[in-house]
């Protein structure tokens, strides 16, 4: 089975150009999860969506930061301008009927050097 | 305000001996616990979980052990092994009010000698 699909693996960019990060969830989960790793403030919850839906952007830093999940088989996080502070690991999750013994699958995430 | 904490950024250990990583938690709402392993340019992946009805929870050579009343939760590993080196997340989270995300704790890498 294909696990969750995050896409580009790899982004250096220079400051003040947008930045599209792109995932695709497993198939059938209702949950999806956008987290950025960093190792002064380790693994970081910035946005989470239900069936497509935002249900918390508390995380997100700035509102240079936005996410969206037009259907549910793919959802992009998008950094507009990017600033050099913006360099982590960003990793995309999904699950399946959140609770229970009903672990987050994770991506194998964006690693994002701003320059 | 970190909930969750792992205060042993690094732990190294003997093939075959005993691995133990601690976590504490600070949120007494916390019902849920699970801890992920991740390899280099690899995500996360789920390795077991505890509810707070439990005190302990087993899984081959993985067992997770809970103590509510010091907020304190431990993975050990027996016997371990190379390819155990990698860093471990302690992760959190409150199911009895709501889904509530999963709170993580900042990690700890684990390397195993052989």
């Amino acid at each position: 089975d294909a696990g969750v699909i995050q896409s580009p693996r790899h982004e250096v960019t220079e400051m003040g150009q947008e930045v599209t990060l792109r995932c695709k969830p497993i198939s059938g989960h209702d949950y999806l999860f956008w987290y950025r790793q960093t190792m002064m403030r380790g693994l970081e919850l910035l946005i989470y969506f239900n069936n497509n839906v935002p249900i918390d952007d508390s995380g997100m830093p700035e509102d240079r930061f936005s996410a969206k999940m037009p259907n549910a088989s793919f959802s992009t996080l998008k950094i507009q301008p990017s600033e050099p502070r913006d360099s982590a690991v960003y990793f995309c999750a999904s699950s399946f009927r959140w609770g229970g013994n009903q672990p987050q699958h994770f991506g194998d995430g964006t690693r994002l050097s701003i320059l | 305000d970190q909930q969750v904490k792992q205060n042993s950024p690094s732990l190294s250990v003997q093939e075959g001996r005993i691995s133990i990583l601690n976590c504490d938690y600070t949120n007494s709402m916390f019902d849920y616990f699970l801890w992920y392993k991740k390899y280099p340019a690899e995500g996360p992946t789920f390795l077991i979980s505890i509810s707070s009805i439990k005190d302990k929870n087993e899984d081959g050579r993985f067992t997770v052990f809970l103590n509510k009343s010091a907020k304190h939760l431990s993975l050990h590993i027996v016997p371990s092994q190379p390819g155990d080196s990698a860093v471990y997340f302690c992760a959190a989270s409150n199911r009895n009010s709501g889904n509530t995300p999963l709170v993580f704790g900042k990690g700890t890498r684990l390397s195993v000698i052989a």
